[in-house]
């Protein structure tokens, strides 16, 4: 069974903070991983991915990945009460079944 | 682009009966991806389909649970008998191919009672 985990949270960051969610997973041959931020009520929705080691940024987001270590994280700059959500870990392995973790709960305070 | 649609968008059934969901995914998305999100959990996948093949149901309880695909495009995730246990979001995504970025739809709701 792929694993890929993540702490529930709830993350609570002050508003204008950085934000650092986190994701671990098991299968070394995964090739691609993905961040979506979920709404209470609403459907998963595409942050970023990355498929390569290192550094990816995209506007206040950025996508780490370190493949030796079997982790991927998500840094959010200058968080925003609009952020609050569950950010969603999702990690497709070769055999390209996707495996999601369970969700970190991040707040964003004024 | 139009995204993934689903219908219905919510469905309470009692036990025992049967439900059928309907997804349509973004045109031209050659993978589709039906879900199953309990309250605190992340989506686990419940099947895959290549066109109209299945390409992986190894999540799927198919003692009760019956997916299919037709003509590669809509796709119907039917549940029958309903167990209480099975209340949860139902999500269906699609990919243009298999090991790109998922797209979901706005998911239906199931409360079985």
């Amino acid at each position: 069974q792929k694993e890929v985990e993540q702490n529930s949270g709830p993350l609570s960051v002050p508003e204008g903070a950085i934000a650092s969610l986190n994701c671990t997973y098991s299968d070394r041959g995964s090739q691609s991983f993905f961040w979506y931020r979920q709404y209470s009520g609403k459907s998963p929705e595409l942050i970023m991915s990355i498929y390569s080691n290192g550094d990816k940024e995209d506007g206040r987001f950025t996508a780490q990945l370190n493949k030796a270590s079997q982790y991927v994280s998500l840094l959010i700059r200058d968080s925003q009460p609009s952020d609050s959500a569950t950010y969603l870990c999702a990690v497709l392995p070769g055999g390209y079944i996707p495996t999601f973790g369970r969700g970190t709960s991040l707040i964003v305070h004024p | 682009e139009a995204g993934v649609a689903q219908s219905p968008r919510y469905k309470i059934i009692e036990k025992r009966q049967s439900v059928a969901f309907w997804c349509n995914p973004i045109s031209g998305h050659a993978t589709l991806y039906w879900y199953q999100q309990i309250l605190g959990q992340g989506p686990k996948l419940l099947i895959q389909f290549q066109n109209n093949g299945v390409v992986d149901d190894s999540q799927l309880p198919k003692d009760r649970f019956s997916a299919e695909r037709l003509k590669g495009v809509d796709s119907t995730l039917k549940i029958q008998p309903a167990k209480l246990e099975d209340s949860a979001v139902y999500l269906c995504a699609s990919s243009l191919v298999r090991q790109e970025t998922q797209y979901f739809g706005p998911g239906t709701r199931l409360l079985v009672l």
